[in-house]
């Protein structure tokens, strides 16, 4: 199986910040990874698949990069309801495999 | 709007088998294919299997292989997802996604089913 490792595991940031989350694949998956969040209690939001394309509803702060083995999700501007775990998916070979997340919370 | 609507939290006896229901509307149910995903308690999210809501085709995770059997029907639109053989480690939320835009994404995901495996 693909493995998918995000970094880094947790973040603390405030309202307004610019938030960086990795994701690295432990082999070539070209530009099939996709990103989703999850709060707390709840089942996970689709966000951006193929690495760079913004589902529809997502607010455009929201924005994804990267291919082959390593990508990084951006929140430019970090809002109240963004705290939340994020997950990267591959979707390159089955099983569709994620990563262990990355929690955002509020500094 | 496309709804997946589950049922609800089961508690289970080792070895037990327990069968997850996944009711979708707001959209044409035999379009898409439905997945079955899990997430142990702190652990990450788990793919299952999907099935193919037109032909019923399957495929598993081999993880999951010879325990897992996912059905649907195609006139109550809705999905089934039965574990057989369970174990504490099983103990989980599961969850049904609808395939989206590209083979393999989670558009619309059901709430959740917390399955409870405990002696």
């Amino acid at each position: 199986d693909i493995q998918m490792t995000q970094s880094p595991s947790s973040l603390s940031a405030s309202v307004g910040d610019r938030v960086t989350i990795t994701c690295r694949a432990s082999q070539s998956i070209s530009n099939y990874l996709n990103w989703y969040q999850q709060k707390a209690g709840k089942a996970p939001k689709f966000l951006i698949y193929a690495a760079s394309s913004l589902q529809s509803g997502v607010p455009s702060r929201f924005s994804g990069s990267g291919s082959g083995t390593d990508f990084t999700l951006t929140i430019s501007s970090l809002q109240p309801e963004d705290f939340a775990t994020y997950y990267c998916q591959q979707s390159y070979d089955t099983p569709g495999t994620f990563g262990q997340g990355t929690k955002v919370e509020i500094k | 709007q496309v709804q997946l609507v589950q049922s609800g939290a089961e508690v289970k006896k080792p070895g037990a088998s327990v069968k997850v229901s996944c009711k979708a509307s707001g959209y044409t149910f035999t379009s898409y294919p439905i997945h079955w995903v899990r997430q142990a308690p702190g652990q990450r999210l788990e793919w299952m299997g999907w099935i193919n809501g037109g032909t019923g085709n399957t495929k598993y995770s081999q993880k999951f292989q010879g325990r897992v059997t996912i059905t649907r029907d195609t006139s109550a639109s809705a999905a089934y997802m039965e574990l057989s053989s369970l174990r504490s480690e099983d103990t989980a939320v599961y969850y049904c996604a609808r395939d989206g835009p590209l083979s393999a994404t989670f558009d619309y995901w059901g709430q959740g089913t917390l399955v409870t495996v405990s002696s």
